[in-house]
């Protein structure tokens, strides 16, 4: 059975300071990890994607993957209340074809002013 | 900027009766996915579609689920016969050759 294993939280951070969420798989066959951002009731946002090896900055984000570990994180900066929602890890697998999106079941990050 | 769209919003419906969702992926997209989320639980994945044909499913999508391209732009999902389990969200998404997914807004199915 395929996982990806997130804890649900809440993580609480004060505006300004740094959100670390963390996620791990349990497929070393999936090739590519995906952060969607989830507020209450709608859809899947995409945030940010990684492939390789390393750190992968978009503005205020950091992916962070580390494939021996199995071992994927989010790193945002300068945390806004605007980013209180829940955040979701996915992997793909299956290639060719298919590709299915495998989600965790999210970590809800509240951000106080 | 292009987005997948769905309708309806919200469907609400009576046990046993069939419903159809319907989705308007990106337009160059020539992945098309269904996922569901049961509130409170995690996005589940349903079936895959490409060249007009379904390229994975899951233990979810049994006999009752089945999903159709009937033109170049719909993307549907019907349930012959909903019971109450079904009540969730639906996702429709569509990528092009790369993984990354795009999600439409959802609908939101109620059995009764």
């Amino acid at each position: 059975q395929k996982e990806v294993e997130q804890n649900s939280g809440p993580l609480s951070v004060p505006e300004g300071a740094i959100a670390s969420l963390n996620c791990t798989y349990s497929d070393r066959g999936s090739q590519s990890f995906f952060w969607y951002r989830q507020y209450s009731g709608k859809s899947p946002e995409l945030i940010m994607f990684i492939y390789s090896n390393g750190d992968k900055e978009d503005g205020r984000f950091t992916a962070q993957l580390n494939k021996a570990s199995q071992y994927v994180s989010l790193l945002i900066r300068d945390s806004q209340p605007s980013d209180s929602a829940t955040y979701l890890c996915a992997a793909t697998y299956g290639s060719g074809n298919t590709g299915k999106l495998i989600f965790g079941q999210g970590t809800t990050l509240q951000v106080k002013p | 900027e292009p987005e997948v769209t769905q309708t309806p919003s919200h469907q609400v419906t009576q046990m046993g009766q069939e419903v159809i969702l319907r989705c308007v992926p990106i337009s160059n997209h020539l992945y098309f996915y269904w996922y569901r989320q049961i509130l409170g639980q995690k996005v589940e994945f349903l079936v895959s579609f490409y060249n007009n044909e379904i390229s994975e499913k899951s233990e979810i999508f049994d006999d009752q689920f089945s999903v159709e391209r009937p033109d170049g732009s719909n993307f549907t999902l019907k349930i012959r016969s909903t019971k109450l389990e079904d009540s969730a969200m639906y996702f429709c998404a569509s990528r092009f050759y790369t993984d990354t997914q795009y999600f439409g807004p959802g609908t939101r199915l109620t059995v009764l």
